[in-house]
């Protein structure tokens, strides 16, 4: 049991350029979120979906899309990434909106 | 707005001492569960507890336990007989009907020999 798993761990990105995280759960759960960190901050909510296909935005989504083809799957893109894109990225899952979030391990990204 | 304040940027502790984070929290929801996460240096997000808002006993996991006064809306964290291991960046937070967790902005807690 794997729990939250997160693809890639690190990316370095030049501005403009596109990429796709990569969120996957083995916990069978409904519900899934994308969160940004920033220095000094707590986590932000980009984009959730409260189960396969279906997403909804949430605090910050500007710049980013989000897509839920499969139940275990959450992809989160940069169409066009800019410096204000970099963070530490996190997915979180839940077996409902009442339940506990477990996050998966991070990704930073740093665009240039 | 619903917003989650921790006014304590850093805290520092001996080993085996006590340590009480503070956490205000504002929404107009009368329904919603909070949370304690711990961040250690390898960036995990961990859960330490977790209370129902609509009950009054203070949950209590191992050496942490939480104090909730729902009138005041607030909700502290105590970590008791404080370990290396505890060493963290700790975010109080809340999620309402929706499911949206709201964050604070977190507490370093140092814990030193």
């Amino acid at each position: 049991n794997a729990g939250v798993t997160q693809t890639p761990k690190f990316r370095v990105l030049k501005t403009g350029q596109s990429m796709t995280l990569l969120c996957a759960q083995d916990m069978n759960h409904e519900y899934m979120y994308w969160y940004r960190q920033d220095p000094g901050m707590g986590l932000r909510l980009i984009h959730y979906s409260v189960g396969e296909g279906t997403t909804a935005k949430g605090e910050v989504p500007d710049g980013y899309n989000v897509s839920r083809l499969k139940k275990q799957n959450f992809l989160l893109g940069l169409e066009s990434a800019a410096p204000s894109q970099t963070s530490v990225y996190f997915c979180a899952s839940s077996y409902g909106k009442w339940e506990t979030q477990y996050f998966g391990p991070g990704t930073r990204l740093l665009v240039l | 707005a619903q917003t989650v304040t921790q006014s304590q940027p850093e805290m520092s502790v001996q080993e085996a001492e006590t340590v009480t984070l503070s956490c205000t929290y504002d929404t107009s929801e009368n329904n919603y569960y909070l949370f304690w996460y711990k961040q250690p240096p390898s960036r995990q997000m961990i859960l330490v507890i977790r209370q129902e808002a609509y009950k009054q006993q203070n949950a209590t996991e191992n050496r942490f336990s939480v104090n909730f006064q729902k009138a005041a809306k607030s909700f502290s964290l105590k970590i008791s007989d404080s370990q290396l291991g505890d060493t963290a960046m700790y975010f109080c937070a809340f999620t309402t009907f929706w499911g949206k967790l709201q964050f604070g902005a977190g507490t370093q807690v140092v814990v030193t020999p």
